[in-house]
This record gives C-alpha cells, structure tokens and sequence, in this order.
C-alpha cells in the first residue's frame, strides 16, 4: 500500500522558536496533502488542505501565519509551526490523497509529536 | 454537532472475545465510509473501505456493516488479540477530499 512519512517523530522546542515538521508521499505522488491536529482522547481535526504550486486552505479557526504550509513538490509538505507556544503542544499527523479510479483515499503519516516548553 | 457518532466511547474486552463498534452519521452527501486503527502514538490505518452500495467488508479477523438506509456502520473484531488494543475511528467522506472523523472508540483487550 501507499506509504506516508513524517519527520521528525518527535520534537522538543522552547517557547518562541519555530518548528518544521515534513510529509512525503514515499511510492506515489500527491497533489493535495492534508494536516491534522489530534490532542489526546480526540479526534484528528483538519487544519488545512495543501496543494501543490499553491497557497493551502486553511480551516477556520486556524492561523494561516502560524502554521505555515509548503507544498513545493509532489511528494513534499512541509507545516512549519511559527514562535511555539506551550498550547501549540500536540500531535501533528499529516495525510496525502491518492486518487484511484473510483475512489480516492487517504494515506496517513505516522505522526509527529510536539512538545513546547 | 459532529456528523459521525462512535460508541461506546471504550471497551475492555478478553483475549479472544468478540466485540461490535458502532458508527452513527448524518454526513449527506456520502460517498464512502472507512474504518481506521490508530495504535497509540501513531497515525491510523486504514482497516475498511465502503461505498453506498456496499453492505459488508471484512479484511482478517475485522468486519465493517455499512447500512447506508440508516446511515450506521459497526465494525466488528472477531477472536481479539493483545495486539488489537488501538482507538477505532470512523470516517466518512462527503464532499470530494472532506473527511468527517468520529471521536474514536478506544479498545483495550485484556489476557
């Protein structure tokens, strides 16, 4: 099956510096990547859709200047979380689209775990 | 309102016992519902697919219903394993690329 990355797995940062945190499609290519939130207990929430060669679509409620997204290729997103703060603290998971002939499905990273101090 | 509703919230059930999730949606139009386990710490994995005109899919010891009349889905884990303990979530899919995620029901199997 499609095979999703991310990087790192896990990351400590202090208060106020910013953190990058990436996605690849291994063995396909993915025009649209989606990344989500998930604080414990809970559900995924999406945070944005990012397109490739363009701006992402951010959810409402979701700060487009502190979470900035990258897509500039097929089998790359990047979320970069901008001056962290402790309540930024969570686990980022991110998923990329592989449309088939019928149905298009969703292919998820193994996550990324942040800890803001 | 969340449009896809899990229960039980969580379950604890023994090596080998059978056990039944539910999944309740309002997401209209549906184009497909899906079944993923997270193991802790991870990202999930999808277990089922389902169109409309699906009423069952099994993939090993994992059997997802979909009733789409009624709009319910259960998923059921025959002869459970240790290894099984994972949240189950229930997506649906409406419009194309929008996925409705259900809170999960947290499975713990005991020896």
């Amino acid at each position: 099956g499609a095979v999703v990355s991310q990087h790192p797995s896990r990351v400590i940062c202090k208060s106020g510096t910013s953190v990058k945190i990436e996605c690849r499609s291994l063995d396909f290519q993915a025009t649209t990547m989606f990344w989500y939130r998930q604080f414990p207990k809970k559900s995924l929430m999406l945070m944005a859709t990012s397109n490739e060669g363009s701006k992402a679509t951010y959810e409402q409620g979701v700060e487009k200047d502190k979470f900035l997204i990258n897509h500039a290729s097929l089998t790359l997103s990047t979320l970069t979380v901008t001056s962290a703060h402790p309540e930024d603290s969570s686990f980022y998971i991110c998923s990329a689209r592989l449309a088939g002939v019928y149905q298009e499905t969703q292919y998820f990273g193994p996550g990324t775990r942040l800890l803001v101090l | 309102k969340n449009q896809v509703e899990q229960s039980p919230q969580s379950l604890i059930i023994l090596e080998g016992k059978n056990c039944t999730l539910q999944c309740n949606y309002t997401v209209s139009p549906f184009s497909n519902l899906r079944w993923y386990k997270q193991d802790t710490g991870r990202g999930p994995v999808s277990l089922t697919i389902m169109t409309f005109s699906e009423n069952t899919k099994s993939n090993g010891r994992y059997t997802a219903t979909l009733d789409a009349d009624t709009k319910q889905s259960s998923l059921h884990i025959t002869a459970s394993q240790l290894s099984d303990s994972a949240s189950y979530i229930c997506v649906v899919s409406g419009s194309w690329g929008k996925l409705q995620f259900g809170a999960g029901t947290q499975v713990v199997v005991t020896p």
